[in-house]
């Protein structure tokens, strides 16, 4: 059983629609990441949210963490072909380097 | 700039053979650790190291080692391979901090091992 649970497991749309993948937890983290991962590569981190409630953007991408801490989400605007990949989601309990990863969520986008 | 480096990138072992996961890392973070990636399974956490001479176990350690006698290298080891550990291994690295906040790990590119 996983700690953490990203849905969907696998997105396709087309190029112009938005998408939210989610991380959901029975458990509180101290920090919640976001890695996007490209085929043959590791993954590459794309935020750091560690308040409840706590919102960052970054260009097209939202991310969201979740007032009690047990829950993120990721919404992506107008989504390009550049941003297929693989989408994960990590936590940090109590000590802050040890991460606890979600399944991932597979987003293809369509030209 | 090299960062995390993973060597081999790609091996094929028979079950019963033993050998080493090379991972170097030369931004001097004190924080090191060994992950498995396998279909819908994310990232599951085998050992790691918050500095030289200490290491401790993560989610999955059974049939898998690991020593680190310097802050830039951390080996995994193989013993005697299986085939439930066909995957994809990454290493990681990161500096150490405390628990009010994340820190990035930075990983390798990753060595998928097949065992036969």
């Amino acid at each position: 059983t996983q700690l953490l649970e990203q849905s969907p497991q696998f997105l396709s749309i087309q190029e112009g629609e938005n998408l939210t993948v989610y991380c959901n937890s029975s458990s509180v983290f101290s920090s919640l990441q976001w890695y996007r991962q490209e085929p043959g590569e590791g993954p590459v981190l794309l935020v750091t949210v560690v308040t409840g409630g706590e919102v960052k953007k970054l260009k097209r991408l939202t991310f969201q963490f979740g007032d009690a801490r047990k829950d993120s989400s990721l919404h992506i605007t107008a989504a390009q072909p550049g941003d297929t990949g693989l989408y994960l989601c990590a936590g940090a309990q109590a000590a802050g380097n040890k991460l606890t990863f979600g399944g991932g969520t597979r987003v293809l986008v369509k030209p | 700039n090299a960062g995390v480096t993973q060597t081999p990138k790609f091996q094929v072992l028979k079950t019963g053979q033993s050998m080493t996961l090379q991972c170097a890392q030369d931004m001097n973070h004190e924080y090191m650790s060994w992950y498995r990636q396998d279909p819908g399974m994310g990232l599951r956490l085998i050992h790691y190291s918050v500095g030289a001479g200490i290491t401790d176990q993560g989610e999955v350690p059974n049939g898998y080692n690991v020593s680190r006698s310097t802050t830039e290298d951390f080996p995994l080891r193989l013993l005697s391979a299986a085939p439930s550990q066909t995957s994809v291994y990454f290493c990681a690295s990161s500096y150490r901090q405390g628990p009010s906040w994340g820190t990035e790990a930075f990983f390798g590119q990753g060595t998928r091992l097949t065992v036969v």
